[in-house]
C-alpha cells in the first residue's frame, strides 16, 4: 500500500528565505508525482507535475524534484513571499489513484 | 469548461440526518474519485468510479456511506446516518487517465 509522507509538517521562516519542502513515498511505481497549494478554507491548485521519467520541473521560483528509485521529491521555493503563506501536498498517482502526503503548512511572515 | 462542479459548498446537519454530496465532473473524463479531508487524516481516498463503475471502494469509511455514478455526467456520496465525526470537507475529482482535477470541495457539519 502506498503511503506518502511529508516533512516538515509545519514551517514558520521570514520573508525571502529559500526553502526545501520534502515529500517520500513508499512505492517507486508511480506515474507521476504532484504538489499542490491549498490555501485556507479552498480547493487545492496544482503547482508542479513531474512524470516519472523526468528529474525535475520548474515554475517561476517553484522547482520541484523526483528521484524515484529512492522514493523522494523536494519542492525548492527561491526567495519566499508572504503570499506563499499556505499548505503543500504532494501527491503520487498510481495505477488510476492519486495518494495524498499529510502536508507541510508554511507561514512566511514580513 | 467549468470545471468539476461540486454542490453544496457548504452543509450543516443534526446527527442522525441523511446528507447528499453532489459531483459533475468534466465532460469527457472517464474517472470520477471521491475525497474527505480531515486535520486529523489528512486527504484520503473514498471511492473512484471508472466509466460509471465503482472500481475501489477501500477507502469507504463504513456502511453508512455509499456512492452512485449513475451516469457519466453525476455522481452522489451519500452519508446515512451522518455522525459528528464525518465532519470534514469532501473533495471530488475528475480525469481522462492522467492527474486529476479537483473541484472547490463541500465543507460538511455534523452537529
Amino acid at each position: 500500500k502506498q503511503e506518502v509522507t511529508q516533512i516538515p509538517a509545519a514551517l514558520s521562516v521570514p520573508e525571502g528565505e529559500n526553502l526545501v519542502l520534502n515529500c517520500s513515498f513508499t512505492d517507486s511505481a508511480i506515474y507521476n508525482l504532484q504538489w499542490f497549494r491549498q490555501d485556507p478554507g479552498k480547493g487545492l491548485t496544482s503547482l508542479l507535475l513531474i512524470q516519472s521519467s523526468q528529474r525535475e520541473q520548474t515554475s517561476g521560483r517553484l522547482n520541484a524534484s523526483l528521484d524515484k528509485s529512492s522514493g523522494r521529491s523536494t519542492l525548492y521555493i527561491a526567495a519566499s513571499q508572504p503570499g506563499d503563506s499556505a499548505t503543500y501536498l504532494c501527491a503520487v498517482l498510481n495505477t488510476d489513484k492519486l495518494i495524498f502526503g499529510t502536508g507541510t503548512r508554511l507561514q512566511v511572515f514580513p | 469548461d467549468a470545471g468539476v462542479i461540486q454542490s453544496p459548498r457548504h452543509e450543516v446537519t443534526e446527527m442522525g440526518q441523511e446528507v447528499t454530496l453532489r459531483c459533475k465532473p468534466i465532460s469527457g473524463h472517464n474517472s470520477l474519485f471521491w475525497y474527505r479531508q480531515t486535520m486529523m487524516r489528512g486527504l484520503e481516498l473514498l471511492i473512484y468510479f471508472n466509466n460509471n463503475v465503482p472500481i475501489d471502494d477501500s477507502g469507504m469509511p463504513e456502511d453508512r456511506f455509499s456512492a452512485k455514478m449513475p451516469n457519466a455526467s453525476f455522481s452522489t456520496l451519500k452519508i446515512q446516518p451522518s455522525e459528528p465525526r464525518d465532519s470534514a470537507v469532501y473533495f471530488c475529482a475528475s480525469s481522462l487517465g492522467g492527474s486529476p482535477l479537483f473541484g472547490q470541495g463541500t465543507r460538511l457539519t455534523v452537529v
